[in-house]
């Protein structure tokens, strides 16, 4: 089965609200993880990545937290707008950079 | 990042025939794989294009349904072969590189099945 999942299929989240996606891994082993972006008719573009001796980073209005004792992976994206409605994905690096999915998260953001 | 170029973007493919997806990079990478992502799915890795060498297929893809070539540091191309309505899906190529970057993916070749 998938070693990555997400706790939930849908979000919604008003305009200018911060936005958390959360991410369940179980392989205690992993190293790497990232966070992509899927628009609608388009490929997943990367958003931040971590490794697995980091706890935190930063990027441009997100920010990526990652709990190895719980095996969780969470993205956080401050003030919210309406180009941030998308799919997002949490990924994990199997091996070689091989990714393992999950499942993906809906970001719906009102207006 | 990489920009990463895939054709075709669309098509509309009768069963029984096959494709072949070009994937094209704007520089060399290390890595190349190429991904499968069924409607409303997530992404599963079919297999790594190895340069100069036979690709290293994931559980549940042969190479007999999906070859694929890597000529070169900047190329690869992966072939659908006998299609059936169930390949319907987006064919992804992404790439890395061994410095320690992350990975990149192209916007996706839509392939449907009639």
């Amino acid at each position: 089965g998938e070693s990555v999942g997400l706790h939930l299929p849908t979000l919604s989240v008003q305009e200018g609200d911060n936005s958390i996606i959360n991410c369940a891994y179980s392989n205690s082993a992993s190293d790497y993880f990232i966070w992509y972006k899927q628009e609608s008719g388009k490929g997943p573009q990367f958003i931040i990545d971590i490794r697995s001796n980091m706890d935190k980073r930063q990027g441009q209005r997100v920010t990526v937290l990652l709990n190895k004792t719980v095996k969780h992976l969470s993205l956080q994206i401050a003030a919210t707008q309406p180009g941030d409605s998308a799919v997002y994905f949490c990924a994990e690096n199997k091996g070689d950079y091989k990714l393992s999915f999950g499942a993906g998260t809906t970001v719906t953001v009102r207006a | 990042s990489a920009v990463i170029s895939q054709k075709p973007s669309r098509d509309i493919c009768q069963r029984g025939t096959s494709l072949t997806i070009q994937c094209q990079v704007d520089s060399q990478v290390t890595m190349m794989f190429w991904y499968r992502q069924q409607p409303g799915q997530s992404l599963t890795l079919i297999a790594t294009a190895n340069q100069g060498s036979e690709a290293t297929y994931e559980s549940g893809f042969v190479i007999d349904k999906f070859p694929i070539s890597r000529p070169n540091l900047t190329f690869s191309t992966l072939t659908v072969s006998n299609m059936s309505p169930e390949d319907s899906s987006i064919y992804l190529c992404s790439v890395g590189y061994d410095s320690g970057n992350t990975i990149y993916f192209g916007e996706g070749s839509w392939l449907t099945v009639v």
